[in-house]
């Protein structure tokens, strides 16, 4: 079965602090990986996009990186700040066009 | 350009009602997708389009039925609301750009059934 898990579930650092957030896979065989952000009671933004021939893609201060082989992403935020406070998901595609498949999600709070 | 727009935002329904969710998007999109978001499930696919005039059941369709009525919109109906329905549903598009398939998400329904 396809599935994918994100550690933590919830993560509280101060205000500058460099993070990493985590995102795991069971299938290796994906089309690509995306990273969405999700405020209290509002849609989901997408962040960044990596394609399957890709290692990491950039946005401002963040980084994703994927390592298919292993079944795992991260997204690292440097510099974080209180307006990062908010819930991150992990999303996986396996076919062209097809259904995302997402994590649970790990809740982000950054204390000023 | 707004992108994903769906109708209502917010809604109570009594055990048994019928309702059908609106979703609009304006990029020109072939593929839209119906999501459900509960609390300690994260988002799990109802139905999706492919393209105008299909349609297939995701991962949880039971109780649900959809119609893409066109290019642009698809809808979600509920023919007999339970609680267990009770949920934030999502409507998202996407399209082959430079082969990244990007789904972009609307802002939501959050349902309420009593």
């Amino acid at each position: 079965k396809q599935e994918v898990t994100q550690i933590p579930a919830a993560l509280s650092v101060p205000e500058g602090e460099n993070l990493v957030l985590n995102c795991s896979f069971t299938d290796s065989a994906i089309y690509n990986l995306q990273w969405f952000r999700q405020d209290p009671g509002k849609g989901l933004t997408s962040l960044l996009l990596i394609q399957s021939s890709q290692r990491e893609q950039t946005s401002g201060r963040l980084n994703a990186s994927l390592d298919k082989s292993s079944g795992r992403s991260t997204l690292y935020i440097a510099a974080s700040q209180p307006g990062d406070s908010a819930t991150y998901l992990c999303a996986v595609l396996y076919n062209q066009g097809g259904k995302l498949i997402f994590g649970q999600g790990t809740e982000l709070s950054v204390k000023p | 350009n707004a992108g994903v727009t769906q109708t209502p935002k917010f809604q109570v329904l009594k055990t048994g009602q019928s309702m059908t969710l609106q979703c609009a998007q304006d990029m020109n999109h072939n593929s839209m997708y119906w999501y459900r978001q509960d609390p300690g499930m994260g988002l799990r696919l109802i139905y999706y389009s492919a393209s105008e005039g299909t349609t297939d059941k995701g991962e949880v369709p039971n109780g649900y039925n959809v119609s893409r009525l066109n290019k642009r919109e698809f809808s979600l109906r509920l023919e007999s609301a339970a609680p267990s329905q009770t949920s934030v549903y999502f409507c998202a598009s996407s399209e082959l750009d430079r082969a990244s398939y990007e789904q972009y998400f609307g802002p939501g329904t959050r349902l309420t059934v009593t």
